[in-house]
């Protein structure tokens, strides 16, 4: 199994700025996403995290919103930029498969709540 | 395109009780089906994961099912404690005509509290 931290767990920001948040697994990794959830909503996928290269997009969600960076194979980032309380979710790293029959991982969270 | 449903969205119940809570999904071309716990405000943790081949798994009180063929899965919660109260999700992981794996499909999951 792979233990993913993310940093910092909660924030409360205003609008128009920007947030990084930091995800860290204990191991070397493929496949690393970042997801959304909205108040009340389930998950909805923002990109996959590709090491060396841009990160790939889902549809409705964009680079200039939500840049990414994956230096390494157990590390990325994801900010929110220029913020408005739409923004406000919780933010989750997640992690794999590396193989199809693997289970997903998914980090702690980090509570986003914009004013 | 995969949708993932789970009902019911809610569910309240006296501790003790035996439970089930259901998804289904509109595509039977899937990888497998993971089951996911969730408290307030946190992360998901892991609680089963379902082969396509496979017809059920089981870890401790829990058993999840899975009727691939009617796009259906049960998660069985046996002699339920107020430590089970959470929000239970279901995602699939669809397999594309490529013969290669999509992303995981999340249902909206099932609020369970379990009252002492």
């Amino acid at each position: 199994s792979a233990v993913i931290s993310q940093k910092p767990s909660r924030d409360i920001c205003q609008r128009g700025t920007s947030l990084t948040i930091q995800c860290q697994v204990d191991s070397q990794v493929t496949m690393m996403f970042w997801y959304r959830q909205q108040p009340g909503q389930s998950l909805t996928l923002i990109a996959t995290a590709n090491q060396g290269s841009e990160a790939t997009y889902e549809s409705g969600f964009v680079i200039d919103k939500f840049p990414i960076s994956r230096p390494n194979l157990t590390f990325s980032t994801l900010t929110v930029s220029n913020m408005s309380p739409e923004d406000s979710s919780i933010y989750l790293c997640s992690v794999g498969p590396d193989r199809v029959q693997e289970t997903q991982y998914f980090g702690p969270g980090t509570r986003l709540l914009v004013l | 395109k995969q949708e993932v449903t789970q009902i019911p969205a809610a569910l309240s119940v006296p501790e003790g009780e035996n439970l089930v809570l259901n998804c289904s999904f509109t595509d039977s071309a899937i990888y497998n089906l993971q089951w996911f716990r969730q408290d307030p405000g946190k992360g998901l943790t892991s609680l089963l994961l379902i082969q396509s081949s496979q017809r059920e798994q089981t870890s401790g009180r829990l058993n999840a099912s899975l009727d691939k063929s009617s796009g259906r899965s049960t998660l069985y919660i046996a002699a339920s404690q107020p430590g089970d109260s959470a929000t239970y999700l279901c995602a699939v992981r669809p397999h594309n005509l490529r013969g290669g794996s999509e992303k995981l499909v999340f249902g909206k999951g099932t609020k369970l509290t379990v009252n002492p």
